[in-house]
């Protein structure tokens, strides 16, 4: 397997913009995780789905972002209207369900909003 | 609440020195499990380790050990003879059933390791 893969690797786009951020989990793996990495907030979990279904999305910061994955192999994380402090890394990482399995992450998206 | 310490912001060492990074945890629950993973200058988080709270048997792979000890709530991390390119940022982190089990992980802030020539 290719592993966790996400696009873009890079995106700069304007404050005010919509941003679409894609993950492709490792197949057969039936939990999908989107984390956000930033020098103030260190690496933070957003949501989480389980088989598709959005389980705990509590850590989105706002309305502005949102979080679907329409099927196993596909999820993307979209803000709207973007603004300079969501400039991060986004990670998608994926893995089994039991803690005693690791999760595999991608390989992350930089965003820059200026 | 869930909580990972990673008291050392950086560390500088000269290669083939050992090196320990230290991570403290905090969780009410009794099943939990713990990680390690690595940040190279890619940018990529590469796992190393997990560990379940059952087990407390210190683990060995090649250059890198762990200490886990649950008197402390300690799940330190050893690179003996350490390289140039163990170079990266470090991650301790924590998943527990209150967080919601599975890889839902709270991360520690993690510690820069620089080892130079």
């Amino acid at each position: 397997d290719a592993g966790v893969i996400q696009s873009p690797r890079h995106e700069v786009t304007e404050m005010g913009q919509e941003v679409t951020l894609r993950c492709k989990p490792i197949s057969g793996h039936d939990y999908l995780f989107w984390y956000r990495q930033t020098m103030m907030r260190g690496l933070e979990l957003l949501i989480y789905f389980n088989n598709n279904v959005p389980i705990d999305d509590s850590g989105m910061p706002e309305d502005r972002f949102s979080a679907k994955m329409p099927n196993a192999s596909f999820s993307t994380l979209k803000i709207q209207p973007s603004e300079p402090r969501d400039s991060a890394v986004y990670f998608c990482a994926s893995s089994f369900w039991t803690g005693n399995t690791e999760a595999f992450f991608g390989q992350g998206t930089r965003l820059t909003v200026v | 609440a869930q909580k990972v310490t990673q008291a050392q912001t950086e560390i500088s060492v000269v290669e083939k020195e050992d090196v320990t990074l230290d991570c403290v945890y905090e969780t009410r629950d009794t099943t939990y499990y713990l990680f390690w993973y690595k940040q190279p200058p890619s940018g990529e988080l590469v796992f190393l380790i997990r560990r379940n709270s059952f087990d407390e048997q210190n683990e060995i792979s090649g250059r890198y050990s762990w200490n886990f000890q649950k008197s402390t709530s300690s799940f330190n991390f050893t690179i003996t003879a350490s390289q140039v390119v163990d170079s990266a940022v470090y991650f301790c982190a924590l998943s527990d059933r209150f967080t919601g089990g599975g890889n839902k992980l709270t991360f520690g802030t993690g510690t820069q390791l620089k080892v130079e020539l």
